[in-house]
């Protein structure tokens, strides 16, 4: 089983929708949840972080972590073309890694 | 702001050559990590280092070695490059593993021909 998995995409949502990216993993020892953004060409920046169950919000973006379930998503609110990127979700285990997704796509129509 | 310098961002090396890629941060970091990014397989992780002269193998360290004699620096070296090692390589920096953002240098265009 991979350690992380985001569910596959290309995802286009029209502008002012929501969109909604998520994420398994399979390590039970994981404590520390993050989503970053990575532009065409750019290196990924962080945009969110999570280390306990249930939602955190900062701004238009909430990230959501079951623990039980073994998933973490990222929702987009009124989503705007400048949110189109990748998103890549990444986690560190037990053992210290901090490991990547493969990323998703995510386009926004204007 | 933390500062992650890549020593180059485009590089053009010979199968058999020894490569160094450099890495350095500003921001005192604990934690310095090595990946590389290809189309359709992510970031994966090659090398991280939580101390210094201390290395961790990540998830494909084989062709790799990393060196971390200084706190601020850390190096990723082929040992004899590959055509399968040309990549996106990015080092990342982290104040600690568990809990703290990691920031990324800018990546290097490795090509080996």
């Amino acid at each position: 089983q991979k350690e992380v998995e985001q569910n596959s995409g290309p995802l286009s949502v029209p502008e002012g929708a929501i969109a909604s990216l998520n994420c398994t993993y399979s390590d039970r020892g994981s404590q520390s949840f993050f989503w970053y953004r990575q532009y065409s060409g750019k290196s990924p920046e962080l945009i969110m972080s999570i280390y306990s169950n249930g939602d955190k919000e900062d701004g238009r973006f909430t990230a959501q972590l079951n623990k039980a379930s073994q998933y973490v998503s990222l929702l987009i609110r009124d989503s705007q073309p400048s949110d189109s990127a990748t998103y890549l979700c990444a986690f560190t285990g037990a053992n210290s890694k901090l490991t990547f997704g493969k990323g998703i796509t995510l386009s926004v129509r204007p | 702001d933390v500062k992650v310098t890549q020593s180059s961002r485009y590089l053009v090396k010979r199968t058999g050559e020894k490569v160094f890629l450099e890495c350095v941060q500003d921001m005192d970091h604990e934690n310095m990590f090595w990946y590389r990014q290809d189309p359709g397989l992510g970031l994966r992780l090659i090398y991280f280092s939580y101390d210094v002269k201390m290395k961790e193998k990540g998830d494909i360290p084989e062709g790799y070695s990393v060196s971390r004699e200084k706190k601020e620096r850390f190096s990723l070296i082929l040992e004899s490059a590959s055509t399968n090692q040309t990549s996106m390589y990015l080092c990342a920096s982290s104040l600690t593993l568990m809990n703290t953002e990691a920031f990324f240098g800018q990546g290097t265009r490795l090509t080996v021909v």
